[in-house]
């Protein structure tokens, strides 16, 4: 089965950059997307189509691919950032849905 | 207001059944593919399946962990999507998310918890 690949946690101290990855693939072909998923709250989307922005969500998130890679780069970390985050694709049939394992933000 | 509201989790035990609905307002929802994501306690975000819109076919796709024990259906007259659960296992344990992509950001409901345990 498709798999989609982030590290376990990423930690980083306020104002500084976090940069979390995403592998798989298919990731060329197909978008990738990114939730932050907060304890006791539905998941939040925070990137879609690999590098747009949802209105809302503060200009310090962005994405960017290469190759099959996709990162989620959040430049200026605040304490509220702290959360999981998981990215979102589809197999390279577009019809499975996947997500990464998720990734642990820890803001020192 | 665009909103998702699921209803329907509780306690049953293995093997039992459950059936979950979701009530879609706001939106065009005929137009719309509609998704069940889990999270089982202490776990990541796990995709269910989908249904995809009457228009665009209405198929239903699984994933691999439920395909032949749950079954999704949509009532367009009603604006509602269901997930039909049997042969449950410990394993289904989690909160049950109702999902659409109809538009950005995406919408999500609050979620529905179903505990499965003897």
């Amino acid at each position: 089965s498709y798999e989609l690949t982030q590290p376990p946690s990423v930690s980083v101290s306020p104002g500084q950059t976090a940069r979390i990855t995403c592998s798989g693939d298919a990731l060329p072909k197909e978008y990738a997307y990114w939730y932050q998923k907060k304890p006791g709250q539905a998941p939040v989307l925070v990137i879609y189509e690999d590098t747009e922005r949802p209105s809302g969500i503060p200009e310090r998130f962005s994405g960017s691919s290469s190759g099959t890679t996709f990162t989620l780069t959040i430049s200026g970390v605040q304490a509220e950032d702290e959360a999981d985050y998981y990215c979102e694709s589809t197999d390279s049939s577009g019809t499975y849905v996947v997500f990464g394992g998720g990734t642990k933000l820890t803001v020192l | 207001e665009v909103q998702l509201v699921e209803s329907g989790g509780g306690l049953v035990k293995p093997g039992g059944s459950l059936r979950l609905s979701c009530a879609a307002s706001g939106f065009t929802f005929t137009s719309a593919w509609m998704t069940w994501v889990r999270q089982a306690p202490g776990r990541g975000l796990e995709w269910v399946g989908r249904v995809k819109s009457n228009t665009d076919g209405g198929t239903k796709d699984y994933a691999a962990p439920v395909k032949g024990r749950f079954t999704i259906s949509r009532d367009d007259s009603k604006n509602m999507v269901y997930l039909q659960m049997d042969s449950l296992k410990n394993e289904d344990t989690a909160i049950y998310y109702c999902t659409t992509r109809i538009r950005i950001p995406d919408v999500w409901g609050k979620g529905t918890t179903v505990t499965v345990s003897s």
